[in-house]
């Protein structure tokens, strides 16, 4: 399996524009995870959904941020307008099952710069 | 709250030596804590993970372990090569959902 794949790897735009981030998760996943990492905060869960389904999507920062799973293989995390302040690395995460102990496998990341 | 920490945050170390990293956890009943390794510029590879019921998992010269008691988690590393040098981070899942907590990690450097 080919693990999971983000696109694009970088992102460079101004602000107020649109930003779409894609994710494919490994095949046979049943969970996505959405998650930011920077320097001042770490990494921090933004939204995950089991079975296609939206589960915690307390981590979002704001009503900027909006994300989709429109089936099993695919999912966006789009943020509008977007801020400077949103510079970040955005990475997608993935586990079998709904189980509570199954592993996360972390996509590459997007580096958004938002200038 | 339900906070990870991570001391230190950067170790240097000599290439040969072993050594420990910790990780902490202020609420015990966890359900469980994965360990991960990032390299630069990189995503996350998960390196082990230890459920609440178990004290340690091993792989290669990894070896993860579990005192849920006093709130800790070590991942010791055996003779330590340059080839190890990232950022390790631990997370833990507490109980109710899938969500994971990070530590802010601990960046190594393995030296010649």
């Amino acid at each position: 399996d080919a693990g999971v794949i983000q696109s694009p790897r970088h992102e460079v735009t101004e602000m107020g524009q649109e930003v779409t981030l894609r994710c494919k998760p490994i095949s046979g996943h049943n969970s996505l995870f959405w998650y930011r990492q920077t320097m001042m905060r770490g990494l921090e869960l933004l939204i995950y959904f089991n079975n296609n389904v939206p589960i915690d999507d307390s981590g979002m920062p704001e009503d900027r941020f909006s994300a989709k799973m429109p089936n099993a293989s695919f999912s966006t995390l789009k943020i509008q307008p977007s801020e400077p302040r949103d510079s970040a690395v955005y990475f997608c995460a993935s586990s079998l099952g709904g189980g509570q102990n199954n592993e996360q496998f972390f996509g590459p990341g997007t580096r958004l710069t938002v200038l | 709250k339900q906070e990870v920490t991570q001391i230190p945050a950067a170790l240097s170390v000599p290439e040969g030596e072993n050594l420990v990293l910790n990780c902490s956890f202020t609420d015990s009943a966890i359900y469980n804590l994965q360990w991960f390794r990032q390299d630069p510029g990189k995503g996350l590879t998960s390196l082990l993970l230890i459920q609440s019921s178990q004290r340690e998992q091993t792989s290669g010269r990894l070896n993860a372990s579990l005192d849920k008691s006093s709130g800790r988690s070590t991942l010791y590393i055996a003779a330590s090569q340059p080839g190890d040098s990232a950022t390790y981070l631990c997370a833990v899942k507490w109980g109710g959902g899938n969500k994971l907590t990070f530590g802010t990690g601990t960046q190594l450097k393995v030296e010649l």
